[in-house]
């Protein structure tokens, strides 16, 4: 068990639909990472929120937003899904902003289908 | 250009026996971090090891070492005496540089099968 938690862990729901997929990351991890996993497209980086501010973005879409709390869980939202969305999202957290010594660590997973 | 490459798509090994998953990355930066993480069926990411870039011995941890070879730009995953519970699809990643707001780049992973 990593520490990270997400809910809910599996998603299903229609074209057109909207999302959140919730994330509380480890004890005293202030960063929490987004990342989609597809087949097609392997392990991307969606978005990381450090303390509250969005610290870096990577392929993420339009339609999906996030924002981290001042609890520091996070919330992944996506809207206007499509059948291409379809796919693990997992969220990570690490200690700090950035830095490559700075470990992150999973949770496990919200498998969401797009039907 | 790949950042992270991993060219076995699969491996197998018998229990007991140590095998090796490779990993090749690409980059200009002289401060870096790699990791290995490790996929069960299950679906959860699972972290095993980390190496630094001016780290001068390779990382151990239990059964999982990195053999680091950092001229060849490869940091390859050993796992000695296998157990069945190994059997799983093990990611590579790289982390670049010490400025904020860096992810992790991952490679497409090599699925390990354990048997018996």
């Amino acid at each position: 068990d990593s520490g990270v938690t997400q809910t809910p862990k599996h998603l299903i729901t229609a074209t057109g639909q909207r999302v959140t997929l919730r994330c509380s990351p480890r004890s005293g991890d202030l960063s929490v990472y987004w990342y989609q996993q597809s087949l097609d497209q392997g392990l991307q980086f969606l978005i990381q929120y450090y303390n509250g501010e969005e610290r870096a973005k990577g392929n993420i879409l339009e339609r999906f937003s996030a924002q981290q709390f001042p609890d520091l869980h996070s919330e992944l939202n996506l809207s206007s899904l499509e059948l291409g969305d379809s796919a693990l999202y997992f969220c990570a957290s690490s200690v700090e902003a950035g830095g490559h010594t700075d470990t992150q660590y999973f949770g496990p997973g919200t498998r969401l289908t797009v039907l | 250009a790949q950042k992270i490459t991993q060219t076995q798509p699969g491996m197998f090994v018998q229990e007991k026996e140590a095998v090796t998953l490779d990993c090749t990355y690409d980059t200009s930066d002289p401060s870096y971090g790699l990791f290995w993480y490790k996929q069960p069926s299950s679906g959860e990411m699972i972290f095993l090891i980390y190496q630094g870039s001016y780290d001068q011995q390779n990382a151990t941890e239990g059964r999982y070492s990195l053999n680091f070879q950092k001229a060849r730009k490869s940091a390859n995953l050993v796992i000695s005496a296998s157990q069945l519970g190994d059997s799983a699809m093990y990611f590579c990643a790289m982390r670049e540089s010490n400025q904020a707001g860096t992810a992790l780049i991952f490679g497409k992973g090599t699925t390990l099968s354990v048997s018996s």
